[in-house]
């Protein structure tokens, strides 16, 4: 079975600065997918950024990017320029790349952004 | 364009009583997801649906959770006999296709508290 790991309950960030997220997973498949998501205090989750395995190229999106380390099975989130409509609950995620029906959660970060 | 809601967003129930949660996804959006979320958890995987069949279940707790997505769109997941443990923020999600790929947009969440 897939498992994702975040081994960081909680992490602060000074407003402007960089803060990176870490995320570990264990898989045997060679294809699937690789999300984060963001769930402020309202509780929708919205999706951040996604990286697809298969890619060697880190996935960007604004201030946000990931570093990808498939043979570490690595996946974390660095956030530039941290705002405080940043500051959110962020969840790691596995998905198989077939189907999208075992999509698997880690625990989850829950970020603090000092003004 | 209208994003996936839920309903209700609040319920208490009495231990024994039965509840019925409500999940409107996109319309158009092919597969349907419910989770389980603990307080201070990652969302759990319950149940999946590809248009009105129920492809996956493994992850209801028990044969008092039943989910149901009778015409391809909306869906509801019913909870008989209510327990202490069924407290958490049940999350409805939706993605246009099946593949592991695709974007998961999720709803607000039902908090379902059980005294």
């Amino acid at each position: 079975a897939q498992t994702v790991t975040q081994s960081q309950p909680e992490m602060s960030v000074q407003e402007a600065e960089t803060v990176t997220l870490s995320c570990t997973y264990d898989t045997s498949e060679s294809d699937y997918y690789l999300f984060w998501y963001k769930q402020p205090p309202s509780r929708q989750m919205i999706l951040v950024i996604r990286q697809e395995a298969y890619k060697q190229q880190n996935a960007t999106e604004n201030r946000f990017s990931v570093n990808f380390q498939k043979a570490a099975k690595s996946f974390s989130l660095k956030i530039s320029d941290s705002q405080l409509g940043d500051a959110a609950m962020y969840f790691c995620a596995y998905s198989f790349a077939y189907n999208n029906n075992d999509m698997r959660f880690g625990a989850g970060t829950r970020l603090t952004v000092k003004p | 364009g209208a994003g996936v809601s839920q309903s209700p967003r609040y319920k208490v129930a009495k231990r024994g009583q039965d509840v019925a949660l409500r999940c409107d996804p996109i319309s158009g959006h092919v597969s349907l997801f419910w989770y389980q979320q603990a307080l201070g958890q990652g969302p759990e995987f319950l149940t999946y649906f590809q248009n009105e069949a129920q492809l996956d279940k493994s992850g209801l707790p028990s044969d008092r959770f039943f989910a149901e997505r009778p015409e391809g769109s909306v869906s509801t997941l019913k909870i008989q006999r209510t327990q202490q443990e069924d407290s958490a923020v049940y999350l409805c999600a939706s993605s246009l296709g099946v593949a592991g790929v695709e974007t998961q947009y999720f709803g607000p969440g039902t908090r379902l508290l059980v005294l």
